[in-house]
């Protein structure tokens, strides 16, 4: 079936520095993928999505781009701050259903 | 617009006590999702609606969880009995059919302990 595989955290950056979280994922089609960030405390929200391949989601300062040949959706972010420090899922819909990857921590020091 | 709302935000309980988690989605959305999140396990969709109608329970662990949808604005999550290892945080989320189906809208989940 549909999966999503992305980088086991956690993930500690010190503020500044340059962020890959990675993913791929198994899918029959063409789904359209999205990465969700997961504050302490609080439930998954979407942070970006693409719903072709070639397509880039960005949002707050974070990019991912849909690469079909690689099945790659890759979460970059050129400069990271202290306020990034979250959970973040990458997923792509089936249907009328959104299957999540594991979920990677990240911890950003000042 | 208020987004989605779940009630109780912490719930402590005896092993054995029957547990009701409650979850109001946003107005005009006819998909509404159950989750379970754990270290153990990540996050794992329980069960989901579609206009309040069960559409796929098949995540459902076993028989002493059962959900329900009597209207547009609400659904319940039940344990019945409660055991330790139901413990976790339980979201709800809520969505658009059509293109809204790309996103899901969750609610700031209840966490629940089970002793």
């Amino acid at each position: 079936g549909d999966s999503v595989t992305q980088m086991e955290g956690p993930v500690t950056l010190s503020e500044e520095a340059f962020l890959t979280i990675n993913c791929t994922y198994t899918a029959t089609g063409y789904p359209s993928l999205f990465w969700y960030v997961q504050y302490p405390g609080e439930g998954l929200q979407l942070l970006l999505k693409a719903t072709k391949a070639d397509d880039k989601g960005s949002n707050k300062g974070f990019e991912a781009t849909y690469r079909k040949e690689t099945t790659s959706f890759h979460l970059e972010k050129g400069s990271v701050q202290v306020s990034d420090s979250a959970v973040y899922f990458c997923a792509l819909n089936r249907d009328d259903k959104i299957i999540f990857g594991k979920g990677t921590r990240l911890h950003i020091l000042p | 617009d208020a987004g989605v709302i779940q009630s109780p935000r912490h719930e402590v309980t005896e092993m054995g006590q029957e547990v009701t988690l409650r979850c109001k989605p946003i107005s005009g959305h006819d998909y509404l999702f159950w989750y379970r999140q754990t270290m153990m396990r990540g996050l794992e969709l329980l069960i989901y609606f579609n206009n309040n109608v069960p559409i796929d329970d098949s995540g459902m662990p076993e028989d002493r969880f059962s959900a329900k949808m009597p209207n547009a604005s609400f659904s319940t999550l039940k344990i019945q009995p409660s055991e330790p290892r139901d413990s976790a945080v339980y979201f709800c989320a809520s969505s658009r059919s059509g293109r809204g189906l790309n996103e899901q809208f969750f609610g700031p989940g209840t966490r629940l302990t089970v002793l």
